[in-house]
Parts: C-alpha cells; structure tokens; sequence
C-alpha cells in the first residue's frame, strides 16, 4: 500500500528565513508521481509541482525549490526567502502508476507554515 | 483558476437529508475525481471517473454514490447525512499526462 509521510506537522518561521518541509513516501511501484499542493487559508488546493519517479533532477521555480532522492524515497520542498504569503498548509501526495488512465493521490497529513512578519 | 469547478462553495444542510455536489473539469480532461477533506481523516480518496466510466474506488461510504455525464461533468450524491459528514469536498481532474488540478471545494455542514 502506498503511504505518505509528513513528520512536520507544524513549522513556523520568520519573514525571509529559508524553510524545508519533508516528505517521505512508501511505494512498491517502480513508476509512480510526486506533487506538493498548497492550501492557502481561503480552502483551495493549489497545484505546485508534479514530479515523474523515474526523473530525479532537482527542480527550482523562483523562490520554490525540490528535492527528489529515490534512495531515501523522500521528496523535500524548499522555500527561499519565506514571505507572509506562503502561510499554509502544504501537502505532499503520491499517485498510482498512469497505465489504466488513473490519478489517484494519496495525500500525507500536511505541514502547516506560519511565516511571520 | 485551476480550471475546474465546483458548485456550490457551501452547503448547509440538516441530518438525514441529501444534496448533490457538482464538478465540471478542465477542458479535455476526462478523469474525474472526488476527494474528502475532514479534520480527523486528513484528504482521502473517495471515487474516480474515466471518461464516464467508474475506474476506482476509495474509502466511500454507500450512503454516498457518483457519476460522471456524456458532458464529462460529475455529480457526488451525498445521503442520510449526518454529522460526521462535515467535511470539505474537492473535485479534480486530469489528463493523461499526470498533472491534477482541484476545484475549489465545496464545504459541506450537516447540523
């Protein structure tokens, strides 16, 4: 069965401080998706990243940085110089392989950031 | 604006009644899925349509059925609410290259 796991149930930080949620998954499945959501205090799960199983360079968009290692099967999400803005619930899920046209995620427990001024 | 929509935002409803919870996906996606988002049970999986077609199924009550129309749109029928139903309900869709995007909910109150 697949698991994801998110220790850090809760992390606050100060404006421009660099932070690091962690993300460790359980899977038999040699090909499988990565994705971090955020959910902003409005409810929304917005959409940040999807990464392939068998792709592990590092991805980088602005301030937003991850960190994919198949040997520890983690999938780390870095954010540079934190603003007030990135305060939310961030969640890391995992999905079943895309043969039989399927999506399905399995969600971790979300990590909470409070980024204060 | 992901691109999918959910109506309505917010339902409040009494035990024991029913209410049908609505989801159009992204323009040429054809899968369809509903998520639960509640307190003590965190974002689980409930169900997925392929393109009209039940696909999977995760952990949904029978009290709670779907389906998806010919228009690609979907509807989650929710029955003999009661108070542990209270959740926030996610609509997504995807295409066939993995990307999923989620509607902006739909948060349900049984009182």
């Amino acid at each position: 069965a697949q698991k994801v796991t998110q220790a850090q149930t809760e992390i606050s930080v100060v404006e421009k401080e660099d932070v690091t949620l962690d993300c460790v998954y359980e899977t038999r499945d040699t090909t499988y998706y990565l994705f971090w959501y955020k959910q902003p205090p409005s409810g929304e799960l917005v959409f940040l990243i999807r990464r392939n199983s068998f792709d592990e360079q590092n991805e980088i968009s602005g301030r937003y940085s991850w960190n994919f290692q198949k040997s520890t099967s983690s999938f780390n999400f870095t954010i540079t110089a934190s603003q007030v803005v990135d305060s939310a619930v961030y969640f890391c899920a995992l999905s079943e392989p895309i043969y039989n046209a399927g999506n399905m995620l399995t969600f971790g427990g979300g990590t909470r950031l409070m980024v204060k001024p | 604006d992901s691109g999918v929509t959910q109506t309505p935002k917010h339902l409040i409803t009494a035990t024991g009644q029913r209410v049908t919870l609505r989801c159009s996906p992204r323009s040429g996606d054809l899968s369809v899925y509903w998520y639960q988002q509640s307190l003590d049970q965190g974002l689980q999986f409930l169900i997925q349509y392929y393109n009209g077609e039940e696909r999977a199924k995760g952990n949904i009550l029978e009290r709670f059925s779907a389906q998806q129309f010919p228009d690609l749109h979907s509807e989650l029928n929710l029955s003999s609410l009661e108070l542990g139903d209270s959740a926030l309900y996610f609509c997504a869709s995807s295409s066939l290259q993995g990307d999923a995007f989620f509607g902006q909910g739909t948060r349900l109150t049984v009182v």
